[in-house]
Formats: C-alpha cells, sequence, structure tokens
C-alpha cells in the first residue's frame, strides 16, 4: 500500500522519559512534515524537511528534535517528556504544489 | 497564512445540507483545502480549490471561494451520519506548500 505510515500508534510514557516516533512514506514525495494535534484538535506545524534539510522549524522547544535520515524517512525525537507534550503528533508528506498527505497520528500520552 | 478563521460546531439534520465556513489571510494562496478527521483518524484531503476558481462541485460537495472577502466554505448536501467529523480548511504557509490549519469544525449529524 502507498502511504505515510507511522509507529506507534500509541506511546504512553512517564514524565522525564526520552521517545521516538518513527515516519515513512513510499508516495516519492520530498518533503516531510511534523505536526502536533493538541486536546482541542487544533493541529500546528513543528518541523518541515526537504529532501532530509530542515526548512521550517516553528517555535518548538529544543527537546524535540527531527532527524531525516532520507528524503523517505523522518523521525521525531522528544527528550525529557513533559506533561504538555501529550497530544497527537501527525507525520505528512507532499511533492511541491500537491496536497499533505497524512499518516493516521502517533497519540503520546505522557504521565 | 497566518490566521485561518472557522466556527468550531454545526449540527444538522440527516438530510439537510450542511455549510461550513472559513475565512483566510493570504491573498496570494495558490490553493485553498478542506480536509475530514474521522474519531481516532488522520486527516483526509477531502477536496481543494485553486484560488482562480470560484466554485468546484465534486459529487454532494461544492466549495465556493469568496477571493475578495477572503472566505471558503464547504457545502455537503444531503448530509449523512457518516459525514460526522471535523472539518479543517487549510491555507499554505507563506506561499509554499506546509499548510496553516483552521481550528476545525465539529459536524454532528442528527438521525
Amino acid at each position: 500500500d502507498t502511504a505515510v505510515s507511522q509507529t506507534p500508534k500509541y506511546l504512553v510514557t512517564q514524565m522525564g522519559n526520552d521517545k521516538s516516533i518513527k515516519c515513512e512514506q513510499n508516495l516519492g514525495h520530498d518533503t516531510m512534515y511534523w505536526y502536533k494535534q493538541d486536546s482541542k484538535k487544533f493541529l500546528k506545524i513543528m518541523f518541515s524537511y526537504n529532501n532530509k534539510e530542515l526548512i521550517i522549524n516553528e517555535t518548538v522547544p529544543n527537546r524535540f528534535s527531527p532527524k531525516s535520515p532520507d528524503k523517505a524517512h523522518l523521525n521525531l525525537h522528544i527528550n525529557s517528556l513533559e506533561l504538555g507534550d501529550s497530544a497527537v503528533y501527525f507525520c505528512a508528506s507532499t511533492v511541491t504544489g500537491s496536497p499533505l498527505h497524512f499518516g493516521n497520528g502517533t497519540r503520546l500520552t505522557v504521565t | 497564512g497566518e490566521d485561518v478563521e472557522q466556527s468550531l460546531f454545526l449540527s444538522v439534520r440527516e438530510g439537510d445540507s450542511s455549510v461550513i465556513n472559513c475565512t483566510y489571510t493570504d491573498s496570494s494562496s495558490t490553493y485553498l483545502y478542506w480536509y475530514k478527521q474521522e474519531p481516532g483518524a488522520g486527516l483526509q484531503l477531502l477536496t481543494y480549490i485553486f484560488s482562480n476558481m470560484d466554485m468546484k462541485q465534486d459529487q454532494r460537495l461544492t466549495v465556493l471561494l469568496n477571493k475578495k472577502d477572503k472566505h471558503l466554505s464547504l457545502r455537503i448536501a444531503d448530509t449523512q451520519t457518516g459525514d460526522s467529523a471535523i472539518y479543517f480548511c487549510a491555507e499554505p504557509y507563506s506561499g509554499n506548500t506546509p499548510l496553516v490549519f483552521g481550528k476545525g469544525t465539529r459536524l454532528s449529524v442528527i438521525a
């Protein structure tokens, strides 16, 4: 199946831990994103990578570090997790001029 | 585009038409998008309209664009219970593809 896939789907962890979320797309897109959706369903862009280069970095704590080993992957590593990091994180991809294709999200719960 | 505004809730009876409204800020936006998010799922592209169009029809969906007022609307004819979801209006971020989303309109369809 052609898609944007994220793992894990659910992630429950304690404050202070470090965790990673992985994203892969097999659509041949050259740009990938991370969006955060809070409990009110508001969506905000966090990062954007084009051909493995960071092109957008919104006001996000530096505990969040994206890593793009190649065009098809964009992972999100989060250090020292805080309660406020609880949200659904969406990966998305596109090629210039086309709509975004989203993954199904990773629901992160920090306890 | 920095601010995309939508009303947060809409409730309609099954079989009626639904109209979801959105105002955007960036007059240079080339495309404007509607995404649908069903409970527990990611965002699916529903439809989009190119900025040189006033209207686009796709089966039960009609998108109207008023560039002068920067107003976008999505009309769903013969609304069904399966249309219950959150609908997001989106415009490109600073002229590039990354999207800025409205806060989403939660459509509830009453049988």
